[in-house]
């Protein structure tokens, strides 16, 4: 089965915490994973893949095959990050299967 | 131009009329999708085109007709909708070759009356 699990629905820090935002997959081959963020009222956008191992507004995501991992991390969060994250998982037909999305809410 | 673009931004429409959405790009792109992503949950996949061609139906209703006249538009052919069907209709588009759903369009926010 092909899945994507984001197992809070909702994650609260304070500005200037370390963030961690937790996407587990479950796919066999290798997988192609991606997250996306939606700010309020805004379309959902491409944030960063793995493949491309970039560091995008501060975040990384690192692939942990071991763990079928694939957490969303910075170092220190800022009040502009408050939004829907959505990992992603490319499926073997092309498409993107969505885990149910975490909401960041970084506070003052 | 790496834009999706979706128009109109809202609908609202009876149970009985006939309504069409549509989606533009001209980034080359060769496969396009159509979403439907209800309040506070991810967008949930309906419709695949690649290379003009339905390639993927998601068991959508009959109601929701997709038409592909050209590799830069999608439509969605809306009819006898529902108010379940009430909802945000993304589009999206990516380079078939690449096959990562990169763009997306910001949406038409539909309501049925």
């Amino acid at each position: 089965a092909q899945r994507v699990t984001q197992p809070e629905k909702l994650l609260s820090v304070f500005k200037g915490a370390p963030v961690e935002l937790k996407c587990n997959y479950s796919y066999s081959g290798s997988p192609e994973l991606f997250w996306y963020v939606q700010y309020s009222r805004q379309r959902l956008q491409l944030l960063l893949r793995h493949i491309s191992r970039e560091s995008i507004k501060g975040f990384t995501a690192d692939l942990n095959k071991g763990e079928t991992s694939f957490h969303l991390k910075k170092p220190f969060a800022q009040e502009e990050d408050s939004a829907m994250y959505y990992c992603a998982l490319e499926g073997s037909q092309g498409n993107l299967i969505f885990g149910k999305g975490t909401k960041l809410s970084v506070k003052p | 131009d790496t834009e999706v673009t979706q128009t109109p931004k809202h609908l609202v429409m009876g149970m009985t009329n006939k309504k069409s959405l549509k989606c533009e790009q001209h980034m080359g792109h060769r496969a396009m999708y159509w979403y439907k992503q209800k309040a506070k949950k991810p967008p949930e996949l309906m419709f695949v085109y690649s290379y003009e061609k339905l390639s993927i139906n998601e068991s959508v209703p009959s109601r929701f007709s997709p038409e592909c006249p050209n590799s830069s538009l999608l439509n969605l052919h809306l009819h006898a909708l529902q108010p379940e069907d009430s909802a945000l209709y993304l589009c999206a588009s990516s380079q078939d070759g690449d096959r990562e759903v990169a763009f997306f369009g910001q949406g038409t926010r539909l309501t049925v009356v």
